[in-house]
């Protein structure tokens, strides 16, 4: 049972242009959640971060929006440049003081391809 | 240098023969864990440990077993491979007492399972 879930497995995009990665999570107790990066033959590294208490978080070219209601998160990526190309994964934290406590569960990945 | 090491990157095996992989840290984190990445599954979880004492089973820990050595070293073992284990795998570290979530992972180790 797949508890986040990212439904398109690749995005194409033009250079320049906006890059929109989704990302869908079913238990409403997930109160934080992160994108990852990946580069061919490199591990997963860091790129945003977003709390439940937010709706928005920013870090320069990069924008992750979360909509509690929908249990939906999404990636912006304004302007989209051929050094994005890259798998992105987005996390889920279980909370704290369950069975699962403090581990990150990920969703399957999107490869975007930015056209130069 | 970097922060988090795997060795071997690549590793080809036979069905039945035991190996271990191997994670490194400089960061000085707490927590470390084991994943394999598999085409359109995403990164599952193997096994984590919070600290040298701690180590607890992810969602696919059947088939492999981990031993913390240090806070520094977190080894993975499969006792006895078999195809399916064939994957990528990373090792992350996180530092809990930060406040911080962030996983940082290492490059990863390539496994083929004859």
């Amino acid at each position: 049972d797949q508890q986040v879930k990212q439904n398109s497995p690749s995005l194409s995009v033009q250079e320049g242009r906006i890059s929109i990665l989704n990302c869908d999570y079913t238990n409403s107790m997930f109160d934080y959640f992160l994108w990852y990066k990946k580069y061919p033959a490199e591990g997963p590294t860091f790129l945003i971060s977003i709390s439940s208490i937010k709706d928005k978080n920013e870090d320069g070219r990069f924008t992750v929006f979360l909509n509690k209601s929908a249990k939906h998160l999404s990636l912006h990526i304004v302007p989209s440049q051929p050094g994005d190309s890259a798998v992105y994964f987005c996390a889920a934290l279980t909370p704290y003081g369950s069975s699962n406590t403090g581990k990150l569960i990920f969703g399957q990945g999107t490869t975007l391809q930015v056209k130069p | 240098d970097a922060d988090v090491t795997q060795t071997p990157r690549n590793r080809i095996t036979k069905t039945g023969k035991r190996i271990m992989l191997e994670c490194s840290q400089t960061k000085g984190h707490d927590r470390m864990y084991w994943y394999r990445q598999d085409p359109g599954l995403g990164l599952r979880l193997i096994y984590y440990s919070f600290d040298v004492k701690d180590i607890n089973k992810g969602e696919i820990s059947d088939g492999y077993s981990v031993s913390r050595q240090a806070q520094a070293k977190f080894s993975l073992s499969l006792e006895s491979a078999i195809p399916n284990q064939t994957a990528l795998y990373f090792c992350a570290t996180s530092d809990f007492r930060a406040g911080t979530e962030t996983q940082y992972f290492g490059p990863g180790t390539r496994l083929l399972v004859l």
